[in-house]
């Protein structure tokens, strides 16, 4: 099964920062890469889509991008609504990283 | 719009099975799959299985494979979860989700705490 591990854990960010977090995955996935927000008691959100497409009604603040094993999902201008802790999900065998918690 | 209404909260005792439904709303249920994926507390996701109402079918992860069953109701366009042999472990918020592509899932249900606990 291939394995995805995301980095940082947890990070904390100042409002207008830019953050970028990071999604290795055990072996190459191709473009089958994708983020979700989550929120404390609320189910996760897709953001983005085969690694760079954004989902409907997500800001454009949000971009993903990456191949092959390593991914990246870009926050440019931190606004207060998306402190919360993002997961990074491979669409084959579905398998999800242990996510990345943006803090304060 | 789609939206996933799932059954409520539930407390088992050790060894004993839960069951946990989940309701979809708008014409999408023939045409989609459905996956389930649980979260215990204070970690990451873990996806289950998935059925494909239409075809009958049902895929699982390896882990769940002999203690989780997934279902589809097509008349009333409903999922069911069922896992049996529950311990402590199992203690979790069960989602299900629509894949709107392969393996792209959107939108959830509310999620189903289920706790397991003597």
């Amino acid at each position: 099964d291939i394995q995805m591990t995301q980095s940082p854990s947890s990070l904390s960010a100042s409002v207008g920062e830019r953050v970028t977090l990071t999604c290795r995955a055990s072996q190459a996935v191709t473009n089958l890469l994708n983020w979700y927000q989550q929120k404390p008691g609320t189910p996760p959100k897709l953001l983005i889509y085969s690694t760079s497409t954004l989902e409907n009604g997500v800001p454009s603040r949000f971009s993903g991008s990456g191949s092959g094993t390593e991914f990246t999902l870009t926050i440019s201008g931190l606004q207060p609504e998306d402190f919360a802790t993002y997961f990074c999900q491979h669409s084959h065998n579905p398998s999800f990283g242990g996510g990345t918690r943006v803090e304060i | 719009q789609v939206q996933l209404e799932q059954s409520g909260a539930e407390v088992k005792r050790p060894g004993s099975s839960a069951r946990v439904s989940c309701k979809a709303s708008g014409d999408i249920f023939r045409t989609s799959s459905f996956s389930w994926v649980r979260q215990v507390p204070g970690q990451g996701l873990e996806w289950m299985g998935r059925v494909f109402p239409v075809f009958g079918s049902t895929t699982y992860a390896q882990k769940f494979q002999d203690r989780v069953t997934i279902t589809a109701d097509s008349s009333t366009a409903t999922t069911f979860i069922d896992v049996s042999r529950l311990t402590s472990n199992d203690t979790a918020v069960y989602y299900c989700t629509r894949e709107r592509l392969s393996g792209v899932f959107h939108p959830w249900g509310q999620g189903t705490p289920v706790t397991v606990s003597s």
